[in-house]
């Protein structure tokens, strides 16, 4: 199947400094990215939609200042989490849907582990 | 609003079955259904796009009731292999509106 890469994997960072995170489909092109987090035993909690050159779409109660999200060509979107403070500790997952119609799939990437301190 | 799933936990002996609904308020365009282990990213299982479409993969299969905005996950001759958090994905919109909510998520664990 096709594979997504997210990176980094694990991240530790001070409180009040910003990370970005990366997401690649490495073999297909996604004009459509998903963001996720997801606490500790609750379900993927859909922040916003990634559409290739145009503006992120963001749930409600979603930050989109602080959690900026650029997906500037079809096979990258990142997700810059802006002076981070430990409650956006979490695992935030990125989906990228390929294929049209009878044939889309949705493929996840690895996930990163964001710790704040 | 993310669908709603039933039941919350089961835990299965193997080589027993069991059943995962996930049911919508809202029209769904498409069903996705995905397996997560402790501590990983979810593992996508199957999609169904249309009414009455019914996938199998191995012994897990699902249905897709597009009237009734409902989709059931169908596990049989459940292996240890199966254990994990199952979660069905609900995707709306089309084009660049749409997305994807995922339910609460059953935890299913079996046991020898």
């Amino acid at each position: 199947g096709a594979v997504v890469s997210q990176h980094p994997s694990w991240v530790i960072c001070k409180s009040g400094t910003s990370v970005k995170i990366e997401c690649r489909s490495l073999d297909f092109q996604a004009t459509t990215m998903f963001w996720y987090r997801q606490f500790p035993k609750q379900s993927l909690m859909l922040m916003a939609t990634s559409n290739e050159g145009s503006k992120a779409t963001y749930e409600q109660g979603v930050e989109k200042d602080k959690f900026l999200i650029n997906h500037a060509s079809l096979t990258l979107s990142t997700l810059t989490v802006t002076s981070a403070h430990p409650e956006d500790s979490s695992f935030y997952i990125c989906s990228a849907l390929t294929g049209q119609g009878a044939y889309t799939e949705a493929f996840f990437g690895q996930g990163t582990r964001l710790t704040v301190v | 609003q993310q669908p709603v799933q039933s039941p919350q936990a089961v835990i299965l002996r193997e080589g027993e079955d069991a059943v995962i609904n996930c049911s919508s308020s809202k029209a769904l365009y498409s069903v996705h259904w995905y397996r997560q282990k402790h501590g990983e990213a979810p593992v996508f299982l199957m999609i169904l796009l249309k009414g009455g479409e019914q996938k199998g993969h191995e012994k897990i299969s699902a249905s897709f009731n597009e009237k009734k905005q409902q989709s059931s996950l169908y596990l049989t001759a459940s292996q240890l292999s199966y254990s994990g958090t199952y979660f069905c994905g609900a995707r709306t919109g089309s084009g660049g509106y749409q997305k994807v909510t995922f339910g609460i998520g059953t935890k299913l664990q079996v046991i020898p």
